[in-house]
């Protein structure tokens, strides 16, 4: 099976630097990827990393250790707005198909 | 582009009345899409796997003839909640992949808010 953990809650102040940590363990591993969501709406894409190494997107920075079974997601410069839930999710080799399996969710709170 | 919608956005139905809910694919032929169910404060989970002109792969512990699935066409998919029960209250998300770049992305629908009385 698939086991992602993430961690529940973080707090961080606007302007700052917040790292968001991702372990995982899966076979037939196919990339993680990141997604943001705000409360009641659908995930929307960050970054997908597939090999080992780090991903800079902007203020968004995604890492991969495949043989740590590890990944963080990073967020400089915080803004208010980027108060939401970060997904973890692993796409893995399955029933003759790609799936991706999404951990809980890290609730991100960006205070002033 | 990859644009997903879904169709209502929200309702509320009645205990054992059924509910179908669309996805589309606007602007781009996806040849798999995926329902997901989010409980609140909980993360998503797969429902099941649609793949066009075919019958649909559920996860372990979803009930198929409770959740009809029906893929026709490259840019359609609905989920059906039939004879809904309070505890099927959930918001209900579609995803659709494309090929893009060096990775099969998916995008997400805006998500269906169901809730059963």
């Amino acid at each position: 099976g698939q086991n992602i953990d993430q961690p529940t809650e973080m707090t961080a102040t606007e302007g700052a630097i917040v790292q968001i940590n991702c372990t995982y363990q899966t076979s037939g591993f196919n990339g993680l990827f990141w997604y943001q969501q705000h409360a009641g709406e659908a995930p929307t894409f960050l970054s997908y990393n597939v090999l080992d190494g780090l991903e800079e997107k902007g203020r968004f920075s995604s890492f991969l250790s495949r043989s740590k079974g590890y990944s963080y997601l990073l967020l400089k410069e915080l803004q208010m707005k980027d108060s939401a839930s970060y997904l973890c999710a692993v796409r893995y080799s399955g029933a003759g198909s790609y799936q991706l399996t999404f951990g809980k969710g890290t609730k991100l709170s960006v205070i002033p | 582009g990859a644009v997903v919608s879904q169709h209502p956005s929200r309702v509320i139905c009645k205990s054992g009345t059924s509910v179908k809910i669309e996805c589309r694919s606007l602007d781009f032929q996806a040849t798999t899409m995926f329902w997901y169910r989010q409980f609140p404060k909980q993360s998503l989970m797969l429902m099941a796997t649609s793949n066009e002109g075919s019958k649909a792969t559920y996860e372990q512990g979803v009930e198929k003839d409770k959740f009809l699935i029906n893929h026709a066409s490259l840019t359609l998919s609905t989920l059906t909640v039939t004879s809904a029960h309070p505890e099927d209250s959930s918001f209900y998300i579609c995803s659709a992949r494309e090929r893009q770049g060096r990775t099969f992305e998916q995008f997400f629908g805006p998500g269906t808010r169901l809730t059963v009385l």
